[in-house]
């Protein structure tokens, strides 16, 4: 068990570009859970898994923003035409019981 | 929706001293959970204490410890014989009622510095 796993762990992109991060979960997790964190803020909830399905979604989470976790495994969230106010630390984290355990986020940078 | 309030953005302790942060929060729900998450400084995000809103019996693990007032809708963070290594920024959050796995609602934190 190598704990949850998140890459990139740094992106950089132009304004309008589309950006794709990938959570590994630990892997009898079946809770999977995606939040924001800004500089020298809490993290933001944005969206829970439980196996494959979606089940909650942040009013944070803008069209522009999906997120999928095909047959229940690891979970992708891509940010489509991102803007600069999407600068951010990406966290996942996942939980069999009440405890969530947190990868070391993907930090966005956008230009 | 909940809020989470952490009034104190810096606090500081000497080496072997006591610590204790403060946290109040918002919700309508009646059963829930609260936890206090530790993030060093560029690492991760790991659990330091949870607590089960319906035990009156405040949580307890080694040198940290919690006071849990319902009723006020506080939930205070202790940290006896401070190490070095607890400096980090401390979060509070309460989760999602009704369930113990529910989304986590983060306060903003406060940052916690340890003097030798």
């Amino acid at each position: 068990d190598t704990g949850v796993s998140q890459n990139p762990r740094h992106k950089i992109t132009k304004r309008g570009q589309n950006v794709t991060f990938r959570c590994d979960p630990i892997s009898e997790h079946n809770r999977l859970y995606w939040y924001r964190q800004t500089l020298g803020q809490g993290p933001e909830f944005l969206t829970y898994f439980q196996n494959e399905a979606q089940l909650e979604k942040s009013r944070l989470l803008s069209d522009r923003f999906s997120a999928e976790r095909p047959k229940g495994s690891f979970s992708t969230l891509e940010i489509q035409r991102t803007e600069q106010g999407d600068s951010a630390m990406y966290l996942c984290a996942s939980s069999e019981g009440d405890e969530q355990f947190f990868g070391p986020g993907t930090r966005l940078t956008v230009l | 929706a909940q809020t989470v309030t952490q009034s104190q953005p810096e606090m500081s302790v000497q080496e072997a001293e006591t610590v204790t942060l403060s946290c109040t929060y918002d919700t309508s729900e009646s059963d829930y959970y609260l936890f206090w998450y530790k993030q060093p400084p560029s690492r991760q995000m790991i659990l330091v204490i949870r607590q089960e809103a319906y035990k009156q019996q405040n949580a307890t693990e080694n040198r940290f410890s919690v006071n849990f007032q319902k009723a006020a809708k506080s939930f205070s963070l202790k940290i006896s014989d401070s190490q070095l290594g607890d400096a980090a920024m401390y979060f509070c959050a309460p989760n999602a009622g009704g369930t113990s796995y529910g989304k986590l609602t983060f306060g903003q934190g406060t940052i916690l510095t340890v003097h030798p």
